[in-house]
């Protein structure tokens, strides 16, 4: 049974560092058919990718984003870490790991719950 | 502003067929697959369709997926009420996703 869940803190104050950790089970991180992408979502908004890693450790990020994003994965912990610098209010969202799979054409197949993050001071 | 184009709203009453369209370009629809997902309220979203038409397993085929040049759409037959959701499109553009800004589906 695939399943993935994210965790983090709830609340971050502006220009602090977010930290987001995606724990994965029912697949590995090393499998070379599978990625992970963050996607994440302000409240009443639409969805945003975020950026993806891939077994390889092939990472892209969001063009806009890019400059505060890293995305990193611990094969042994079937983790994937995301962090985001300088978090602002308008980066208040609920945030989602979800795997990408080459069986379905390279789709968002799984998702997590989503962690909800919000940034105030 | 979502690189992907759909309408914020549609609705239907059930049994009907209802259409969401999605349009995008030459870097992302016109040359990658559509994928489409259905967010429930307060859910994760959820695949729907992707490489344009295909149905993961237990999606009903109520449920299909076209595609043409830069933009496609969903459609749904037979419209029922646990189909009231929000709808989103996506795809690749080279190695970055993209998504739709998302179409609330009401069913009346």
């Amino acid at each position: 049974q695939v399943t993935l869940k994210e965790s983090g803190p709830v609340l971050v104050k502006p220009t602090e560092t977010l930290t987001l950790t995606c724990t994965v089970s029912g697949f590995s991180l090393s499998n070379a058919r599978m990625g992970v992408s963050w996607i994440r979502q302000p409240p009443g908004k639409a969805l945003e990718w975020l950026a993806h890693i891939f077994s390889n450790d092939e990472k892209s990020y969001s063009t806009s984003l890019k400059s505060r994003l890293t995305i990193s994965k611990d094969t042994s912990k079937s983790q994937v870490v995301l962090t985001m610098t300088n978090m602002d209010p308008v980066d208040t969202a609920t945030y989602y790991c979800a795997r990408i799979s080459v069986v379905v054409a390279a789709a968002f197949d799984y998702w997590g719950q989503g962690t909800l993050v919000t940034v105030s001071s | 502003q979502s690189v992907l184009t759909q309408p914020p709203s549609a609705s239907g009453t059930p049994g009907q067929r209802v259409t969401i369209s999605c349009s995008g370009s030459s870097s992302n629809i016109g040359s990658n697959y559509v994928y489409w997902y259905q967010q429930l309220p307060g859910t994760a979203p959820k695949l729907l369709i992707y490489r344009n038409n295909q149905r993961p397993s237990g999606v009903p085929d109520r449920f299909s997926g076209s595609k043409s040049g830069t933009s496609a759409s969903l459609a749904i037959s037979g419209l029922r009420s646990e189909d009231e959701a929000d709808y989103y499109c996506a795809a690749w553009d080279d190695s970055l996703g993209v998504f739709g800004g998302g179409t609330k589906l009401t069913v009346l």
